[in-house]
């Protein structure tokens, strides 16, 4: 059965610097997004995009944040000028459909992001 | 503001016995769908079960079955004839007309004894 993967699954970077979250979604799939888990909190939506677009975005994902699918399997999530609070679980996840209801979003296995 | 409520933190059940893993949540909206996801150690989550919000009927899944309490705003998730292999943590979610995004509640982290 197809599944979404990411890379790396754990990065340890220093605060100021940049990241780059690797996704690759199922490949017949059209919709796509970032959440991600604070270690003891939520998961929490960051972004949804569409047709190279960014189709919905919650209060999280400030200019800080940016994704891209920079080659049509690869959908990527930069973090330009990473803090502490930004270290977290990222999950990667893709839908095929258009109906937002019915279908089911795939999740990938995370990416842990610990910032230093 | 849609929000999603798991209270209990972590359950343990017996092998072949039954748990009942609760949720509330609420919406303003009158269009949604509510989720169980599980998540075992270190892999991805994936959907257990799904109810619609008009539908009467609870949805079941096998040995996963919901309670679907609209005017309480409940969803509970019955796992019947537990197995080693529910052993994961389990997410309630919600997703609401007009929107993208799934509403998650904190977890629950279940382990099954043999």
């Amino acid at each position: 059965e197809p599944e979404v993967t990411q890379t790396p699954s754990h990065q340890v970077t220093q605060m100021g610097q940049e990241v780059i979250l690797r996704c690759v979604p199922i490949s017949n799939h059209l919709y796509f997004y970032w959440y991600r888990q604070i270690l003891g909190q939520k998961v929490e939506f960051l972004v949804s995009f569409y047709n190279n677009e960014i189709s919905e975005k919650s209060e999280i994902f400030d200019d800080q944040f940016s994704v891209e699918r920079p080659d049509g399997s690869n959908f990527t999530l930069k973090i330009r000028s990473t803090k502490l609070e930004d270290s977290a679980m990222y999950f990667c996840a893709s839908r095929a459909g258009t109906r937002a209801f019915t279908d089911t979003q795939y999740f990938g296995p995370g990416t842990r992001l610990t910032v230093l | 503001a849609q929000t999603v409520t798991q209270s209990q933190p972590e359950m343990s059940v017996q092998e072949a016995e039954t748990v009942t893993l609760s949720c509330t949540y609420d919406t303003s909206e009158s269009d949604y769908y509510l989720f169980w996801y599980k998540q075992p150690p270190s892999r991805q989550m994936i959907l257990v079960i799904r109810q619609e919000a008009y539908k009467q009927q609870n949805a079941t899944e096998n040995r996963f079955s919901v309670n679907f309490q609209k005017a309480a705003k409940s969803f509970s998730l019955k796992i019947s004839d537990s197995q080693l292999g529910d052993a994961a943590m389990y997410f309630c979610a919600s997703i609401q007309g007009g929107s993208e995004k799934l509403v998650f509640g904190k977890g629950m982290k279940l382990t099954v004894n043999p």
